[in-house]
């Protein structure tokens, strides 16, 4: 079965720039989305097709996609951002989701 | 507004049996694909179910083959996944999702309902 893979975590100062990697065979060849997740909260969808973003997104998160790794960006990190991270793609008629980085903001 | 909201969950023993329930609004769901997706206490987000837009086409995670059903009525607009043979490691918060494709992403996705399967 499809596998993505995810740093556990990834610390940033504020104002820094965050980048947080996904990785999977051939994964440039796929559409890849990055959901983010506050405690207690629902997933909120924040880049999808590799490099969209839904509207109310903020400009500061963008995403890439090439080769084997998928990257979320986070350019100027700020507190609120701290959350947990997670992308997603689509193999042989399964979702998949990768396991999810927490980005903390100290 | 759009909106999804979850319920049905609650207390279960191993070998039982729930059915959860996702009310639909502020849209045409007749027209989405569906998903239900799950996340274990402190755990990640996993992917259980989906289903098409006139209930047609249907496909499951593997670990929940057999045991789970996904279904909806476009008449209720409401979505839902019948889960037989619960075993602890179904305990999980389950959210149901829309699907702006066919297979991701996720644009709106409810508060979920908790599931324990615990004796």
């Amino acid at each position: 079965s499809y596998e993505l893979t995810q740093p556990p975590s990834v610390s940033v100062s504020p104002g820094q720039t965050a980048r947080i990697t996904c990785s999977g065979d051939k994964l440039g060849d796929k559409y890849v989305c990055w959901y983010q997740q506050k405690p207690g909260q629902s997933p909120l969808l924040v880049i999808y097709q590799n490099i969209k973003r839904p509207s109310g997104i903020p400009e500061r998160f963008s995403g890439s996609n090439s080769g084997n790794t998928a990257t979320l960006t986070i350019s100027g990190t700020q507190a609120m951002d701290e959350a947990d991270y997670y992308c997603q793609a689509w193999d042989s008629s399964t979702v998949v989701f990768g396991g999810g980085t927490k980005l903390t903001v100290l | 507004e759009v909106q999804v909201v979850e319920s049905g969950g609650g207390l279960v023993q191993p070998g039982g049996s729930l059915r959860l329930s996702c009310a639909a609004s502020g849209f045409t769901f007749s027209t989405y694909w569906m998903h239900w997706v799950r996340q274990a206490p402190g755990k990640g987000l996993v992917w259980v179910s989906r289903i098409n837009s006139d209930g047609s086409i249907t496909s499951y995670a593997d670990f929940v083959k057999g045991r789970f059903t996904i279904s909806r009525d476009n008449a209720k607009n409401t979505l839902y996944l019948q889960m037989n043979s619960l075993t602890a490691e179904d305990t999980a918060v389950y959210y149901c999702a829309r699907d702006i494709a066919v297979a991701g992403p996720f644009d709106y996705w409810g508060q979920g309902t908790p599931v324990t399967v615990s004796s």
